[in-house]
């Protein structure tokens, strides 16, 4: 099983600025199957990025997703107050898994 | 618009079964695979398993294997998750999710787009 870990566990930012979260598997996922999701309280998670780079329909531009192999980066361009929720990644190479999540914050 | 709607909040005893529903609209059933993702309180999202939508073939995690059922009722454009011999640690909030067309990405090979609103199934005496 490919094991994700995401960093850091808590990002604490203003709104405007940019957020930069990392997704390392423990082993190649494989022509970067990587997706990221957003999950607000009590909400189910949301799509934002497939295939490492590829923005889910409807998703803002500020969001984007970068990296191959074994590191995988989402950056959020400009935080919005909308932006303040867990991020999650997603390999879907192999049986399908999850990081643990990071947190971004109001600082 | 796409749409899963999922059956209501479950109270279970150890060793007692769930069945979770999640009713689809908005496309065509048959078309895409559904996947099953659970999250334990504190704990990361986990995926259970999948169904093709269209012809029944599923796929489980080795976790769960023995213990859950994926199934379908493609005239209900609804599909069931049923998870056996329940424990404490079972105790989480279960989602369905949709996979991408069959015809364009395998079922297991797929990101999950959307996801059900969630069921949160308690396990305890």
């Amino acid at each position: 099983e490919i094991v994700l870990t995401q960093s850091p566990g808590t990002l604490s930012l203003s709104p405007g600025e940019r957020a930069t979260l990392s997704c390392r598997a423990s082993q190649s996922v494989s022509s970067s199957y990587l997706a990221w999701y957003q999950q607000k309280p009590g909400q189910a998670p949301r799509l934002l990025i497939y295939g490492a780079s590829s923005r889910a329909t409807g998703i803002p531009d500020r969001f984007s997703g970068s990296g191959s192999g074994t590191d995988f980066t989402l950056t959020i361009s400009r935080l919005e107050p909308e932006d303040f929720a867990v991020y999650y990644c997603q390999q879907y190479g192999s049986s399908p898994s999850f990081g643990q999540g990071t947190k971004v914050e109001i600082k | 618009q796409v749409q899963l709607v999922q059956s209501g909040a479950e109270v279970k005893k150890p060793g007692a079964s769930v069945k979770v529903s999640c009713k689809a609209s908005g496309y065509t059933f048959t078309s895409y695979a559904m996947h099953w993702v659970r999250q334990a309180p504190g704990q990361r999202l986990e995926w259970m398993g999948w169904i093709n939508a269209g012809n029944g073939n599923t796929k489980y995690s080795q976790k769960f294997q023995g213990r859950v059922t994926i199934t379908r009722d493609t005239s209900a454009s609804t599909a069931y998750m049923e998870l056996s011999s329940l424990r404490s640690e079972d105790t989480a909030v279960y989602y369905c999710a949709r996979a991408p067309p069959i015809v364009v990405v395998p079922a297991d090979r797929s990101w999950f787009d959307p996801w059900g609103q969630g069921t949160l199934v308690t396990v305890s005496s």
